[in-house]
């Protein structure tokens, strides 16, 4: 069946480093997958989308990369800042409908 | 950017009782919008494709005569959770994509049950 694992722990790191989150997938073929974040109590919002086609993306200071060889997208944010901290997820799609299957998400935690 | 608005935010109802939960697209027209819930620290789930005009489609596992849907507008779909229980208590959010924003999904600002 099909899997979408990020790292279940929470991830702490400083103000100001590089935060680095992952996602992984098995039995899937996505066309393309997103990145959300999600505060306590809300809904997600969108991030980023990248493609199957494509192996890296940039928005600020954002960045996503996607190997569909090794099944994996990582997503980075650079000069990380306290308002980073929330739950991030990754989302994967294919084709038309925009139906999305999610990971279960991983908590970042930036602290001063 | 596109909006959709989810009410209530919250409610608690009685066991046995049924619920409704509406989902609107405020600027745009959804003639599909999505049906999740989500679980403490779990990943959100998807229950139902709801569509304007005609039957929604439901995931496996999903009851579709307890999570009743309808999509009547291009701008409203609603959940309606019947003879609800304690073991539906969650987080439920609809989401939604303008037709010229391609695969990017909105959400709503979800709705907490809880069954008492």
């Amino acid at each position: 069946s099909q899997k979408i694992e990020q790292n279940s722990e929470a991830l702490n790191i400083q103000e100001g480093k590089t935060a680095t989150l992952t996602c992984n997938y098995t039995n899937y073929s996505p066309a393309y997958l997103q990145w959300y974040r999600q505060d306590p109590g809300r809904g997600p919002v969108f991030l980023l989308l990248i493609r199957e086609n494509e192996k890296e993306k940039r928005k600020e200071r954002l960045k996503v990369t996607f190997d569909t060889t090794l099944k994996q997208s990582l997503f980075h944010i650079t000069a990380s800042q306290p308002a980073d901290s929330a739950t991030y997820l990754c989302a994967l799609g294919r084709g038309g409908g925009n139906k999305l299957t999610f990971g279960t998400g991983t908590q970042l935690k930036v602290e001063l | 950017g596109a909006v959709v608005s989810q009410h209530p935010s919250r409610v608690i109802c009685k066991s046995g009782t049924s619920v409704k939960i509406e989902c609107r697209s405020l600027d745009f027209q959804a003639t599909t919008m999505f049906w999740y819930r989500q679980f403490p620290k779990q990943s959100l789930m998807l229950m139902a494709t709801s569509n304007e005009g005609s039957k929604a489609t439901y995931e496996q596992g999903v009851e579709k005569d307890k999570f009743l849907i309808n999509h009547a507008s291009l701008t409203l779909s609603t959940l309606t959770v019947t003879s609800a229980h304690p073991e539906d208590s969650s987080f439920y959010i609809c989401s939604a994509t303008p037709t010229d924003r391609g695969t990017e999904a909105f959400f709503g600002q979800g709705t907490r049950l809880t069954v008492v």
